[in-house]
């Protein structure tokens, strides 16, 4: 299966700043998926990001929100702008490397104050 | 879309005992995992197991596809068997997730 490196752990931030959050695979992926937790709650899908295209986002998310990069196959990253403390969540990206199944970095908790 | 429910939604065990977890999905589905998410959020692929029965030490999961559910069996549970485990389907390209079952054990 895939090794994924993510980049923050963690992070605090000021409200109406931007964190980017970076995911790096050890093989090359076609797709790549950015998930949200909020606290308490499961993993919301944000949006899909495949190489050379636009991302797919999901039903409540948009592109200004959460800017997504996809440079090339082994590399994404997710923008959260213009932070607002309802922001405050984890955050994680995903891949799918069949027939081992989908894996996820080790998130990034992101505090809004 | 396809809808994952999850039962219980809380199980609290004592070293030593035993649990079964279930995962109900609402449409066929071309994947099935089981997630393990620790304290410290970190989510730990458990079995990729679209049908079937897999064994993994303590754990196990069974797939019973054409009647849309699945098991997830811990056994002897421990300390660190603590945190909140997810079921997640995969309908097309995209996984869905259940809510989870929070799992305490306590020593």
């Amino acid at each position: 299966s895939a090794v994924i490196s993510q980049k923050p752990s963690r992070d605090i931030c000021q409200r109406g700043t931007s964190l980017t959050i970076q995911c790096q695979v050890d093989s090359q992926v076609t797709m790549m998926f950015w998930y949200r937790q909020q606290p308490g709650q499961s993993l919301t899908l944000i949006a899909t990001a495949n190489q050379g295209s636009e991302a797919t986002y999901e039903s409540g998310f948009v592109i200004d929100k959460f800017p997504i990069s996809r440079p090339n196959l082994t590399f994404s990253t997710l923008t959260v702008s213009n932070l607002s403390p309802e922001d405050s969540s984890i955050y994680l990206c995903s891949v799918d490397k069949t027939p081992y199944g989908y894996t996820f970095g080790s998130g990034t908790r992101l505090t809004v104050v | 879309g396809i809808q994952v429910e999850q039962s219980p939604p809380d199980l609290i065990l004592q070293e030593g005992a035993n649990s079964t977890l279930r995962c109900n999905f609402s449409d066929s589905v071309n994947n099935l995992q089981w997630f393990h998410q620790n304290p410290w959020g970190q989510l730990i692929n458990l079995f990729y197991i679209p049908s079937g029965t897999k064994q993994n030490g303590r754990l196990s999961a069974t797939t019973v596809a054409t009647e849309r559910y699945s098991l997830l069996y811990i056994s002897s549970s421990q300390t660190t068997d603590s945190g909140v485990y997810f079921c997640a389907v995969e309908s097309g390209y995209i996984p869905t997730f259940g809510r989870g079952t929070s799992l305490i054990v306590h020593p």
